[in-house]
């Protein structure tokens, strides 16, 4: 089965300054994607940013980027000049790519709780 | 918004009720998913359903079970509840299909049992 895990119980980043949030994960899949995941106090789920595994490159959008290790089974969060409002509760996630509409379930680490600092 | 609804938003009841939970997914889409998040447990997986059939299981107890109507929306039913029951239920869903679809989740039921 897989597992994802986060070892970062709570991280703080200053606001403007950088913060990677860490995900480690196990399959032994070779076609899946990684998530990230952001949730507010809202509780409402906000996919951040996405990865393919078959892709090297790593995904970006904005302020959000991943550094993505296939070999390491790693895939961390870079959030850049972080925001106040980037405070919440970040998901890493895995999902196997499934075929003929049963495309997998995700499945979540425990989350980091991030604190933006004025 | 997501697209994605769920009713009610807030839940609260008493040990050995049951209750049931409704979703309705984004329109076109045929996959719904639901998810379980406690704080013991964190977020977690319960079923999948696909154009009304059930594709897969997860973590769901045999107190609960679900079905997804022929108009694709889908209904959470949870029985002979406990305490430990209390908890953020989560609905998603995804066009389904051989390619890459997103989820889209809902906002939640915050179920409370006393």
């Amino acid at each position: 089965a897989q597992t994802v895990t986060q070892s970062q119980p709570e991280m703080s980043v200053q606001e403007a300054e950088t913060v990677t949030l860490s995900c480690t994960y196990d399959t032994s899949e070779s076609d899946y994607y990684l998530f990230w995941y952001k949730q507010p106090p809202s509780r409402q789920m906000i996919l951040v940013i996405r990865q393919e595994a078959y892709k090297q490159q790593n995904a970006t959008e904005n302020r959000f980027s991943v550094n993505f290790q296939k070999a390491a089974k790693s895939f961390s969060l870079k959030i850049s000049d972080s925001q106040l409002g980037d405070a919440a509760m970040y998901f890493c996630a895995y999902r196997s790519a499934g075929h003929g509409g049963s495309q997998g379930n995700l499945i979540f680490g425990k989350g980091t709780k991030l604190s933006v600092k004025p | 918004d997501s697209g994605v609804t769920q009713t009610p938003k807030h839940l609260i009841t008493a040990t050995g009720q049951r209750v049931t939970l409704r979703c309705s997914p984004r329109s076109g889409d045929l996959s719904v998913y639901w998810y379980q998040q406690s704080l013991d447990q964190g977020l977690q997986f319960l079923i999948q359903y696909y154009n009304g059939e059930e594709r897969a299981k997860g973590n769901i107890l045999e107190r609960f079970s679900a079905q997804q109507f022929p108009d694709l929306h889908s209904e959470l039913n949870l029985s002979s509840l406990e305490l430990g029951d209390s908890a953020l239920y989560f609905c998603a869903s995804s066009l389904g299909g051989r390619t890459y679809n997103e989820q889209f989740f809902g906002p939640g039921t915050r179920l409370t049992v006393l």
